[in-house]
């Protein structure tokens, strides 16, 4: 089945302890991207990546980074969570780009304490 | 930036009644694209309208697009209750950018 899997789909962890979201899809899609998800303020862009090696900058990259080393996985880490990075995180990829329909994985809630 | 921005905010009707969703934006674009979101679970993708067209239809859906006015709205005929969830725009530009989303109630 084509799908988008995050991992976890729930993580509560404390201020500053090293943490990483796994994504990974099936559907040898070139373009992948991460979105947090706040009240009131809509999907807002962490990070993409056109393809293996190449990663860019969305709306609000501070605080993440992430890494393309193969097609089908694109983690995102937080190397010093804070509690303002409290939410509901998504991976999505599309076969070659933002003009195309993207598929989205189920979610990850993070809670910062 | 956010470069969809979906009106109204909230929306409540009957199981039958048709739920009609806008949206804006304010750059030009290649496509403009419509997600569904059931509660808190990952956005699934309904239909994509090209710049060069007007309207596009898919079963109960009914996209149009004026990119004069830089608009776009969705058309949800015969609701139904599983239609309950948040609706979101997104266009293109640079990457993929979304509203805040509409969320749409339909009452039994």
């Amino acid at each position: 089945e084509a799908q988008v899997t995050q991992n976890p789909r729930y993580l509560i962890t404390v201020t500053g302890k090293k943490l990483t979201v796994t994504c990974s899809q099936n559907m040898n899609h070139e373009y992948m991207s991460w979105y947090r998800q706040d009240p009131g303020l809509g999907l807002r862009q962490i990070y993409y990546s056109m393809n293996v090696e190449v990663t860019d900058k969305g709306d609000v990259p501070e605080g993440y980074k992430v890494s393309r080393k193969e097609k089908r996985n694109f983690p995102l880490i937080l190397e010093s969570p804070s509690p303002n990075q409290t939410s509901l995180y998504f991976c999505a990829s599309s076969f070659q780009g933002a003009n195309e329909k993207l598929f989205f994985g189920s979610g990850t809630q993070l809670s910062v304490l | 930036s956010q470069q969809g921005e979906e009106d109204p905010q909230a929306l409540s009707i009957q199981e039958g009644e048709n739920a009609t969703m806008n949206c804006s934006y304010k750059t030009s674009i290649n496509n403009l694209q419509w997600y569904r979101q059931n509660s808190g679970r990952g956005l699934v993708h309904l239909i994509l309208i090209r710049s060069n067209e007007r309207e596009k239809h898919s079963g109960r859906l009914r996209v149009t697009l004026d990119t004069s006015k830089k608009s776009s709205s969705l058309l949800i005929t015969a609701s139904r209750a599983a239609d309950t969830a948040s609706y979101f725009c997104a266009t293109d530009a640079r990457d993929m950018r979304f509203g805040a989303g509409t969320r749409l109630t339909v009452k039994p």
